[in-house]
């Protein structure tokens, strides 16, 4: 598609409960990209994907989070027993960064809310 | 390592009045530095960008001129409107495949009429 596209838009989960969200990056895209909005706006990088290899991952909490993009699949980030502090907008972003075309291009975000 | 900041807000401005949000990076090498625009609960859209020194990247009346000498990418705006209320992000990128996106904290801008 001609724009990245995040599902869902909003979840709620229970602290202790599993969280799934979904990215599909921009057709022909190689780079994906997730980073954390905390409520300060701030944006924490999580971890990075050279088509379905990732490709920096310094950003990622050891524990509870992971995140895959396999062939012909959304990208997806997935958060383990869920905390309070997991409570943000996880945007997605992709890039093709070609020469010097190194723009990302952001989804609309996710907001995950813990309870 | 490679940082971008820029002015801490709120910044409050009332309508056409002129407007600066002030950005310095520190980055090895020749990044690529843009402006981002997040409106209220609404996503990041990328509102300018320049990518090489001396470049002028400009949108919406929105201008920033990429200066090496000073690290800077100072963005600026002749006229606000309240429409243009929203949360401003200076950020870097290097020119190599996979680099992440480095961005600043974030400047809230509120325009009254």
């Amino acid at each position: 598609g001609e724009e990245v596209a995040q599902t869902p838009k909003h979840l709620v989960r229970g602290e202790g409960q599993k969280a799934k969200l979904y990215c599909a990056p921009i057709k022909g895209h190689s780079y994906v990209f997730w980073y954390q909005q905390v409520l300060k706006n701030e944006f924490k990088f999580l971890i990075s994907f050279q088509n379905e290899n990732v490709f920096d991952e310094t950003g990622m909490p050891k524990e509870r989070f992971s995140a895959k993009c396999l062939p012909n699949s959304p990208c997806s980030l997935e958060i383990q027993a869920t905390k309070l502090e997991d409570s943000a907008v996880y945007f997605c972003a992709s890039s093709s960064q070609t020469g010097m075309n190194t723009e990302a291009f952001f989804g609309q975000g996710t907001r995950l809310t813990v309870v | 390592g490679d940082s971008v900041t820029q002015m801490e807000g709120p910044v409050t401005l009332s309508e056409e009045a002129f407007l600066t949000i002030n950005c310095t990076y520190t980055a090895t090498g020749y990044p690529s530095l843009f402006w981002y625009v997040q409106y209220p609960g609404e996503g990041l859209q990328l509102l300018l960008k320049a990518t090489k020194a001396d470049d002028k990247g400009s949108n919406k009346g929105f201008e920033a001129t990429y200066r090496k000498e000073t690290t800077s990418f100072h963005l600026e705006k002749g006229s606000v409107q309240v429409s243009d209320s929203a949360v401003y992000f200076c950020a870097l990128t290097k020119n190599t495949g996979g680099f992440k996106t480095i961005f600043g904290a974030g400047t809230r801008l509120f325009v009254k009429a």
